[in-house]
């Protein structure tokens, strides 16, 4: 099944920040952040395992809570290179297979 | 490291002609690789995972005879889309996971752009 994210669009000015929840109707075994700008591939971010962890790349990091089956990023200080679409993607089965989200388009603005 | 080319990047086919894309990764091996398809402004939908010497597996809804995936060696997996139409029009994307590490990231080659006329 595949998750939910939100908010689908957000709009942000250089400097600002930003949050993107993925929920899952389902137990997770991992999730997987991307970013993929227009006619592109998506590109990694970071992954997150079972046990409630946080991670950082830079000025964006993300966090996993496993009861409540859900994981945010988090943007900081949003830079014009952000612009793209994020997608989550979760793996329910342990298996491998990621399963995304319908995706929250970002626009950073100067 | 962990490169993933796909080729062609993009296509263009007659309606009932079939296309086939490849999707190597160049400095791993993957038993495992995934074929996506996204449509403009949607999401990734898988289709289905491919196994090296083994058959695929295919997610509900996606049609295997439409479909052919082969994944003959631990570094190419090949999808054809057989007798296409227009609504198969579409961005095709293959990922691979390096062997053995179930829960490292998803590496994604860039896409085949698919148009059926």
């Amino acid at each position: 099944q595949q998750p939910v994210q939100s908010p689908q669009a957000v709009i942000l000015r250089e400097g600002e920040d930003a949050v993107i929840n993925c929920s899952s109707s389902k137990a997770l075994y991992s999730v997987h952040w991307y970013r993929q700008k227009h006619g592109e591939a998506p590109v990694f971010l970071m992954i997150l395992l079972k046990g409630g962890e946080q991670k950082g790349h830079e000025k964006i990091s993300a966090s996993f809570n496993e009861k409540k089956q859900q994981s945010s990023l988090y943007l900081t200080a949003s830079q014009l290179s952000y612009s793209g679409t994020y997608f989550c993607g979760t793996d329910t089965s342990n298996t491998g297979k990621l399963i995304f989200g319908q995706g929250t388009t970002l626009q950073v603005k100067p | 490291g962990a490169v993933v080319s796909q080729h062609p990047s993009w296509v263009i086919c007659k309606s009932g002609t079939s296309v086939k894309i490849e999707c190597r990764s160049l400095d791993f091996q993957a038993t495992t690789m995934f074929w996506y398809r996204q449509f403009p402004k949607q999401s990734l939908m898988l289709m289905a995972t491919s196994n090296e010497g083994s058959k695929a597996t295919y997610e509900q809804g996606v049609e295997k005879d439409k479909f052919l995936i082969n994944h003959a060696s631990l570094t190419l997996s090949t999808l054809t889309v057989t007798s296409a139409h227009p609504e198969d029009s579409s961005f095709y994307i293959c990922s691979a996971r390096a062997r053995g590490q179930n829960n490292s990231p998803l590496h994604f080659g860039n896409g085949t752009r698919l148009t059926v006329t």
